[in-house]
């Protein structure tokens, strides 16, 4: 399974963008990238996925890189709510594993 | 539609004793997941069943822990007997099918157990 590489930590303050990086530089062709963020005693939460195309739902924006060795996550105007730990996951379509790394810790801030 | 259920939320146990974990999927979900979560890192997967079939159990420490899923729905996942080591939130995870299609392949995850192992 592809790894991937965040930042332990980031702050971003109230109302504004907060953008969450992420390396999968050994992703392969048919490898899905997906994020899911974990609010602190809840289980993880499936924010969105992609595998070429940039996508966006009601909760974020991805985007990802043209070779797809990277992507950023976009929550366009953070709520003191969106403060948890963000995964940033390479899913390999077949057997449908989803591989957590120790994640990003996004501190948004009034 | 509900979540995934699990029970109980919070267990105390001293080390050596028994455990056991219950988990009630989305219905319809084929595929149940087990991930282990000790605290400050992320959740590791324990086991991967598809209906009552076991698709990957290549973390689980089969001298200690098992699970099953008898009839394809329910699943409990039992430690016996538990180390100071297993003190983790330990979740449950359900999703449709485990094919090849990436829209119908999203985790829902339950809240958790948290077993404390003194």
């Amino acid at each position: 399974d592809a790894k991937t590489t965040q930042p332990p930590s980031m702050d971003c303050a109230e109302g504004r963008a907060a953008n969450l990086p992420c390396n999968h530089s050994t992703i392969s062709g048919n490898e899905y990238v997906y994020w899911y963020r974990q609010i602190h005693s809840q289980g993880p939460q499936y924010i969105i996925h992609g595998l070429k195309n940039n996508e966006t739902n009601e909760m974020a924006s991805l985007i990802i890189t043209e070779d797809r060795k990277s992507s950023t996550l976009i929550l366009p105007h953070a709520t003191l709510r969106d403060t948890a730990v963000y995964y940033c996951i390479v899913r390999v379509a077949r057997g449908n594993k989803l591989v957590f790394g120790a994640g990003t810790i996004l501190r948004v801030k009034s | 539609e509900a979540g995934v259920a699990q029970s109980p939320r919070y267990k105390i146990i001293e080390k050596r004793q028994s455990v056991a974990f219950w988990c009630n999927p989305i219905s319809g979900h084929a595929t149940l997941y087990w991930y282990q979560q000790i605290l400050g890192q992320g959740p590791k997967l324990l086991i991967q069943f598809q209906n009552n079939g076991v698709v990957d159990d290549s973390q689980l420490p089969k001298d200690r822990f098992s699970a099953e899923r008898l009839k394809g729905v329910d699943s409990t996942l039992k430690i016996q007997p538990a180390k100071l080591e297993d003190s983790a939130v330990y979740l449950c995870a359900s999703s449709l099918h485990a094919g090849a299609s990436s829209g119908a392949n999203v985790l829902t995850f339950g809240a958790g157990s948290r077993l404390t192992v003194l």
